[in-house]
């Protein structure tokens, strides 16, 4: 079957660093996606990764190892307004996207 | 980036009436769009594709004739939950697949439409 796994929460300081993982097992890969989702609104894009390596944005950065089945994202110099839920979504062979259940991430100041 | 819009944003409904939800690609055209449920402090669930010009192609345990969905234009497409009861409540949310020159295949989310039924 077709799995994404990624912790269900997590929780760092304001200013500080945070990575959150993501595996995953999919009939086929077209790329992986994070996004971003605040309570009650939908999720708006953050990167997409379909080869090996680091893609940087800013303070948010997205790394994939597809031998691996491994993604992470991480997220510098924390705010606020960054607690939120972070979705990790696999486009399979059908280019369907598989989803993860989602990362809460609570900032602490 | 592309802007995929809903409308309406929020509605209530009584028990058995029909509510359409519209959603629209503003700046590209979407051959493919794709409707989603979110319950609570749950993922997406995929409902439905809809691919324009032809039948939306439903994901198991998704009754067809309970949320009809029509792609009329590579910019639209509408997902119309007929007799809705309150179990359909829920937030509603479409994306469309936009092409970005052949080297990434993103898809772009509307803002929701959060459906109650009384």
């Amino acid at each position: 079957g077709q799995n994404i796994d990624q912790p269900t929460e997590m929780t760092a300081t304001e200013g500080a660093i945070v990575q959150i993982n993501c595996t995953y097992q999919t009939s086929g890969f077209n790329g992986l996606f994070w996004y971003q989702q605040h309570a009650g609104e939908a999720p708006t894009f953050l990167s997409y990764n379909v080869l090996d390596g680091l893609e940087e944005k800013g303070r948010f950065s997205s790394f994939l190892s597809r031998s691996k089945g491994y993604s992470y994202l991480l997220l510098k110099e924390l705010q606020m307004k960054d607690s939120a839920s972070y979705l990790c979504a696999v486009m399979d062979s059908n280019y369907q996207l598989i989803w993860g259940a989602g990362t809460k991430l609570i900032i602490k100041p | 980036g592309a802007v995929v819009s809903q409308h309406p944003s929020r509605v209530i409904c009584k028990s058995g009436t029909s509510v359409k939800i519209e959603c629209r690609s503003l700046d590209f055209q979407a051959t493919t769009m794709f409707w989603y449920r979110q319950f609570p402090k749950k993922s997406l669930m995929l409902m439905a594709t809809s691919n324009e010009g032809s039948k939306a192609t439903y994901e198991q345990g998704v009754e067809k004739d309970k949320f009809l969905i029509n792609h009329a234009s590579l910019t639209l497409s509408t997902l119309t939950v007929t007799s809705a009861h309150p179990e359909d409540s829920s937030f509603y949310i479409c994306s469309a697949r936009d092409l970005l020159g052949g080297s990434t295949d993103t898809q772009y989310f509307g803002p929701g439409t959060r459906l109650t039924v009384l």
